[in-house]
């Protein structure tokens, strides 16, 4: 089974940093991908990672840690438009389908 | 550019009725995904398509089937819809390539609600 938890919200000031947690439970893991959706849109793409350790793109940044199941997507240097609802997916290594967190919405505000 | 459009934004129904819901992309990719999300669930994978005229269910498949006729286009049928079926439909898209890294493409999805 699949078990993908995440923070349901958080909020944060314009030039803050903020750090979303992901913890799964997965009965196979193949890699883990971070999704940005604005409201009303198509989520896209942020990040992939299948090895331990830190991938710098830009403000936005994204932790894994296999062993710990863990992983976390870090946004420096906060702007209004990162408002938005920022989606954890762990792909399947047994399937190679994606299993998705809740989301977590953030709210930057001025 | 990498584009996913799906037929309609908002859609209602009514109980019974049978709907379908068109996804074209036009990246010429073999898969090919219908999921909904609902809030606090998350995206759930409901068919995948790897191939025209090939399907595998997913997650929650009760209570749909899909069609894909041609490679560019994915539709998702509600034989009769439900009221429990009111949610955003998102179709998405990814290249064959089955392995580690496997980025899916999404179009802006559907709202659907059953009354």
């Amino acid at each position: 089974g699949q078990n993908i938890d995440q923070p349901t919200e958080m909020t944060a000031t314009e030039g803050a940093i903020v750090q979303i947690n992901c913890t799964y439970q997965t009965s196979g893991f193949n890699g883990l991908f971070w999704y940005q959706q604005h409201a009303g849109e198509a989520p896209t793409f942020l990040s992939y990672n299948v090895l331990d350790g830190l991938e710098e793109k830009g403000r936005f940044s994204s932790f894994l840690s296999r062993s710990k199941g863990y992983s976390y997507l870090l946004l420096k240097e906060l702007q209004m438009k990162d408002s938005a609802s920022y989606l954890c997916a762990v792909l399947r290594s047994n399937d190679y389908k994606l299993s998705f967190g809740a989301g977590t919405t953030v709210t930057v505000r001025a | 550019d990498v584009k996913v459009t799906q037929s309609s934004r908002y859609l209602v129904k009514r109980t019974g009725e049978k709907v379908f819901l068109e996804c074209v992309q036009d990246m010429d990719h073999e898969n090919m995904f219908w999921y909904r999300q609902d809030p606090g669930l998350g995206l759930r994978l409901i068919y995948f398509s790897y191939d025209v005229k090939m399907k595998e269910k997913g997650d929650i498949p009760e209570g749909y089937s899909v069609s894909r006729e041609k490679k560019e286009r994915f539709s998702l049928i509600l034989e009769s819809a439900s009221t429990n079926q009111t949610s955003m439909y998102l179709c998405a898209s990814s290249p064959r390539q089955v392995s580690s890294y496997n980025e899916q493409f999404f179009g802006p999805g559907t709202r659907l609600t059953v009354l």
